[in-house]
């Protein structure tokens, strides 16, 4: 079974510019979410999507957004970048609810580098 | 909001069993604790998750005391390519809408 995909696996960008950041869940998974990894630190919430609606939002600004299709895939966009937007970004898929309500899978994230 | 606590980082070698410690005081009643694994430029992935007493799997086990303000992972017979960084994490289940914090999780290194 495929897992969670992500595209681009890295990605290269000025600041100013933007980003927009891919992600396909597993199948049969409707939740979403994404996270900011920046080196050393631990992954930071930034957004859920469940059956394509905004389920959460973490403490970012308002230049990042998202957005969940109908197939459940998922984009995560960043406006006017900044220098600090530099980092993994991941996704997690899951079941939502159920006997492990906390089990996430991820993909294997986007490296982007803000110059 | 059930803040973590753990050692930012631990040594052991292979084959011995390892015991991560992770304290969260003001644990919630609804809160479940659940710890991912991640290996360098890789995301995380689900080791195990419990609620209270004592959770094992394939992987790993997990001992919750009756107060629930800490648990410990534990990992027996370690290996080198358990060398990664183990996160635990706390909180209400992801259909509430709530987030997770993650905390800088605690870096494992084995040696031979």
């Amino acid at each position: 079974d495929a897992g969670v995909t992500q595209s681009p696996t890295h990605l290269i960008k000025t600041r100013g510019q933007h980003v927009t950041l891919r992600c396909s869940p597993i199948s049969g998974h409707k939740s979403v979410s994404w996270y900011q990894q920046v080196l050393g630190q631990g992954p930071q919430f930034i957004f859920q999507y469940y059956e394509k609606e905004e389920r959460g939002r973490g403490n970012f600004p308002d230049r990042f957004s998202a957005r969940q299709f109908p197939n459940y895939s998922s984009e995560l966009n960043v406006n006017a970048l900044l220098l600090g937007d530099s980092a993994l970004y991941l996704c997690a898929s899951s079941l939502d609810s159920g006997n492990i309500p906390y089990e996430q899978y991820f993909g294997p994230g986007t490296r982007l580098t803000v110059t | 909001l059930a803040k973590t606590t753990q050692p930012i980082s631990m040594d052991s070698y292979e084959g011995q069993e390892v015991n991560i410690t992770c304290s969260h005081n003001n644990i919630a009643t609804n809160d479940y604790i659940t710890w991912y694994q991640q290996f360098p430029s890789q995301g995380p992935r689900f080791i195990i998750q419990g609620y209270k007493t004592k959770v094992t799997n394939e992987v790993a086990s997990l001992f919750i005391p009756a107060d629930r303000k800490s648990s410990t992972l534990s990992l027996p017979r370690v290996s080198l390519s358990d060398t990664a960084v183990y996160y635990c994490l706390v909180g209400p289940p992801l259909d509430s809408n709530y987030q997770l914090i993650w905390g800088a999780g605690t870096k494992l290194i084995i040696k031979p």
